[in-house]
């Protein structure tokens, strides 16, 4: 199984800055058809999960561009380029490349 | 509008069965993957199962493996997972959840205890 480590697990962050969580996999999430299966999420207080970035850098529907995906093969990294109070939350990337799909640990982010 | 809609939770007892339901609508289910996911309380997001288009391939997180069937009617725009066997590990709210697991419903409240 592919293993996902998110660091760090918590975060605490003044609005109107920047913050960035870390997704490493223990294989290459690239497959064969040239895409990198990595997602991120956000799981808001009370609410499902809703999908942020998809491929790595793909916002989904909806999804704000102060939020940005990168990285390749086994890093990865979730920018937001100025948090506000409505992105507090649990973040959670994860792999699609192969069953089990898997997800990161997640890193809970506040505002200070 | 995608709109998945859960159902079948409850409050059962170790060694029960459940089975939950989930409706779609709003894309062609039948070209879809669907996939369970849940969250017990106090702890992070954990994949459940998969089940792809035709029903044929179906894949599963190990600790459900031989206690958990993912199934699916196109006909009817439905995912199931009949769950049994059940323990207090598997206390958690489950959700349905599109293809590489893209769109989610709102979930449904699994609660395993005597």
């Amino acid at each position: 199984d592919i293993v996902m480590t998110q660091t760090p697990l918590s975060l605490s962050v003044t609005p109107g800055q920047p913050a960035s969580i870390s997704c490493k996999s223990s294989q290459s999430l690239l497959f064969s058809d040239g895409e990198t299966y990595l997602n991120w999420y956000l799981q808001k207080p009370g609410q499902p999960p809703q999908l942020l970035i998809h491929e790595v850098s793909n916002r989904f529907s909806g999804v704000p561009d102060r939020f940005s995906g990168s990285g390749s093969g086994t890093d990865f990294t979730l920018k937001i380029s100025r948090v506000e109070a409505e992105d507090v939350g649990f973040y959670y990337c994860m792999q699609t490349r192969q069953p089990p799909w898997t997800f990161g640990q997640g890193t809970k982010v506040e505002i200070k | 509008e995608v709109q998945l809609v859960e159902s079948g939770g409850g409050l059962v007892q170790p060694g029960g069965s459940l089975r939950l339901s989930c409706a779609a609508s709003g894309f062609t289910f039948s070209s879809s993957w669907m996939n369970w996911v849940r969250r017990a309380p106090g702890r992070g997001l954990e994949w459940v199962a998969l089940i792809k288009e035709d029903g044929r391939e179906k894949y599963y997180v190990d600790s459900v493996k031989g206690r958990f069937t993912i199934s699916r009617d196109n006909a009817k725009n439905s995912v199931y997972l009949q769950m049994n066997s059940l323990r207090a590990e598997d206390t958690a709210v489950y959700y349905c959840a599109t293809d590489r697991v893209q769109r989610w419903g709102q979930g449904t409240l699994v609660t395993v205890s005597s």
